[in-house]
């Protein structure tokens, strides 16, 4: 168990429709990251933020947007589904907030699974 | 529990064997690699990292090797175990753009009695 916690396991929902993950960070890391994983394109980072902040950027669609709130944990909204947007969702958790991810290892979540039909 | 990349290459090995996972990556660029592990229904889990100054580096029962002139790693774990089986992900990021990792595809490995 890493610590981090995902709500809900499992979201199948229709196109168009907006979701709402959550993600609760380890006690004491500050950092969370977003990430996407797909069957064909892998592990894909979107976002971090860290204490409240955004901090660094990746993948992240127009449609999705994210926020970190003052007891640290975070949501990953989405909205305007599509088929496409249907995978894994993880957030990651660590201590460090530079956006360097050398030597700054990230504790992941088990995941919420997303379904669009 | 969840499954990932259906169509992932499978390694097949017996348990007490060794097992050899390989990566190759694209970005001369990238100086800094992590191999995560992920179990089934569970988010990647770090097993062991290396930088590009190093061509070698053991952790218990893992070793991760870099060979930078053909953009190449590998983690080689030791006395292959049932609870080893996972898909297994190396990642890498560079110097100038130190803020994500980029991961590759991923390996299935299944290890048998």
């Amino acid at each position: 168990d890493s610590g981090v916690t995902q709500t809900p396991k499992h979201l199948i929902t229709a196109t168009g429709q907006r979701v709402t993950l959550r993600c609760s960070p380890r006690s004491g890391d500050l950092s969370v990251y977003w990430y996407q994983q797909s069957l064909d394109q892998g592990l894909q980072f979107l976002i971090q933020y860290y204490n409240g902040e955004e901090r660094a950027k990746g993948n992240i669609l127009e449609r999705f947007s994210a926020q970190q709130f003052p007891d640290l944990h975070s949501e990953l909204n989405l909205s305007s589904l599509e088929l496409g947007d249907s995978a894994l969702y993880f957030c990651a958790s660590s201590s460090e907030g530079g956006t360097s991810v050398v030597d700054n290892e990230q504790f992941f979540g088990p995941g919420t699974r997303l379904t669009v039909l | 529990g969840e499954s990932v990349g259906l169509h992932l290459p499978t390694l097949s090995v017996q348990e007490g064997d060794n097992s050899i996972i390989n990566c190759a990556y694209s970005n001369s660029a990238s100086d800094y690699f992590i191999w995560y592990k992920q179990e089934s229904g569970k988010g990647p889990q770090f097993i062991i990292d290396i930088r590009s100054n190093m061509d070698k580096r053991q952790g218990q029962r893992v070793t991760v090797l870099l060979n930078k002139t053909v953009k190449h790693l590998s983690l080689q774990i030791a006395a292959t175990q049932p609870g080893d089986s996972a898909v297994y992900f190396c990642a890498e990021t560079s110097s100038y753009n130190t803020d994500k990792l980029i991961f590759g595809t991923g390996t299935r490995l299944q290890v048998f009695p």
